[in-house]
């Protein structure tokens, strides 16, 4: 079945600078790869998606990019706010998600 | 609209004891997910119901847990007896049959047992 990696499990940057979390999936049939968010008390929430057949998208402040030979994707937070502060999971579907275990960004003000 | 509803909020329980979740979808959504998040770990898949149906259910950890969406509206998960390693938070997710792939989150349940 499908294994999802993600990397790194917690993450703290300065405000303003950027975020980068990594992921990686083992299945290569996998065509559609979401980014949630959950913050506190709240269930994930999705942020972005982004299906095999493209290899980036950009959403505002939001991006990210698709290399299916290398089977990666990584999200891309630019010009970080204390309010992206929160837990990022990555996904990958082929019918049903997989997740990642997770990365806890904080973003300092 | 109404997004997904899940109870209770938490819930806390002695090891041999029975507990069920309940989960609202997204009112037309007949796709219903279960999920759940060990502390620290990924959000591991249960189970999936088409309408009233099994769709998939290869996550299911064990035969302590039922699952159940008769009338293919809302569902519930039944833990029976739990034990100390069930503890976690519970999610449900519902998506359209028609529309992609985007899953909608409840908050889920946070479920401890002692």
């Amino acid at each position: 079945g499908e294994n999802v990696e993600q990397h790194p499990s917690t993450l703290s940057v300065q405000e303003g600078d950027s975020a980068v979390i990594k992921c990686t999936y083992s299945d290569s049939a996998s065509n559609y790869f979401p980014w949630y968010k959950q913050e506190l008390g709240k269930g994930p929430q999705l942020i972005i998606d982004i299906r095999s057949n493209v290899g980036e998208k950009k959403d505002q402040r939001i991006a990210v990019t698709l290399n299916k030979t290398a089977k990666h994707f990584s999200l891309h937070i630019t010009e970080t706010q204390p309010e992206d502060s929160a837990v990022y999971f990555c996904a990958a579907s082929i019918w049903d998600m997989r997740f990642g275990a997770g990365t806890r960004l904080t973003v300092k003000p | 609209e109404a997004g997904v509803t899940q109870f209770p909020s938490h819930s806390v329980i002695e090891k041999g004891q029975t507990v069920t979740l309940r989960c609202d979808p997204i009112s037309g959504h007949d796709n219903l997910y279960w999920y759940r998040r060990v502390m620290g770990k990924e959000i591991k898949f249960l189970l999936h119901f088409v309408k009233e149906s099994k769709q998939d259910e290869s996550g299911m950890p064990n035969n302590r847990f039922l699952a159940e969406r008769t009338g293919g509206t809302y569902s519930t998960l039944k833990v029976q007896p739990a034990e100390l390693e069930d503890s976690g938070v519970y999610f449900c997710a519902s998506s359209p049959t028609e529309g992609g792939n985007e899953q909608f989150f409840g908050p889920g349940t946070r479920l401890t047992v002692l």
